[in-house]
């Protein structure tokens, strides 16, 4: 069954600090695997969309990882900052119209 | 540029009653979707549009109906309002097909509960 497990469910870090969301998957074959961020209260927003072909995308302070051998990708955040407090969503598309989505990991940022 | 516009923001129903979510996008987007978010699960698919007058079943469509008469609109229509629908509901849109790689764009979402 094609699932997205994402790791931690919740992670509270200070201003400043740097952290990492893991995403795992099973979804095969898959064409492209995205991070949204979502504020509370807010639709999903686009942060990076990787093809299984590349290793690594950035938007800003956010890089995110793909390895396509393990199913595994990473989000890392440097030098957090107040307003990224939000909830990361890995999501990944297999061959056709459908995105399966992961429960995402809920960001706390305090001063 | 107003992106993915959804209408209402909130709206209580009471059990049976019907209704229709409004999502509307100005980026001439060919294909557009409605997702419904639940507390500890990730966005489920109800019903996709690949274009005009072309509908889809997603992965939880009992209890809706969808329609995709121009490029621009993709009404979602409860046809009787059950309690296990009180749900937040997305609208998204993008360029071509989700496998394609392209952005989607996501509405702000509505809120609806069924009591």
């Amino acid at each position: 069954k094609n699932q997205v497990e994402q790791s931690p469910q919740s992670l509270i870090i200070l201003e400043g600090k740097n952290c990492t969301l893991q995403c795992n998957y099973t979804v095969s074959p898959f064409s492209n695997l995205r991070w949204y961020k979502q504020d509370t209260g807010r639709g999903p927003v686009s942060l990076t969309i990787m093809t299984f072909s590349e290793n690594t995308k950035s938007n800003g302070r956010y890089t995110a990882t793909l390895d396509a051998d393990t199913k595994q990708s990473s989000l890392h955040i440097t030098a957090s900052q107040l307003s990224d407090s939000a909830s990361y969503i890995c999501v990944v598309s297999p061959e056709g119209d459908k995105l399966i989505f992961g429960t995402g990991t809920r960001l706390q940022v305090f001063p | 540029n107003a992106g993915v516009t959804q209408t209402p923001k909130f709206q209580v129903l009471k059990t049976g009653q019907s209704m229709t979510l409004q999502c509307a996008q100005d980026m001439n987007h060919e294909y557009m979707s409605w997702y419904r978010q639940d507390p500890g699960m990730g966005l489920r698919l109800i019903h996709y549009s690949v274009g005009a007058g072309i509908t889809d079943q997603g992965e939880v469509p009992n209890g809706y109906n969808v329609s995709r008469s121009t490029t621009e609109d993709f009404p979602l229509r409860l046809l009787s309002a059950a309690p296990s629908q009180t749900s937040v509901y997305f609208c998204a849109s993008s360029y071509s097909r989700v496998s394609s790689g392209n952005t989607i764009y996501f509405g702000e979402g509505s809120w609806l509960t069924v009591v």
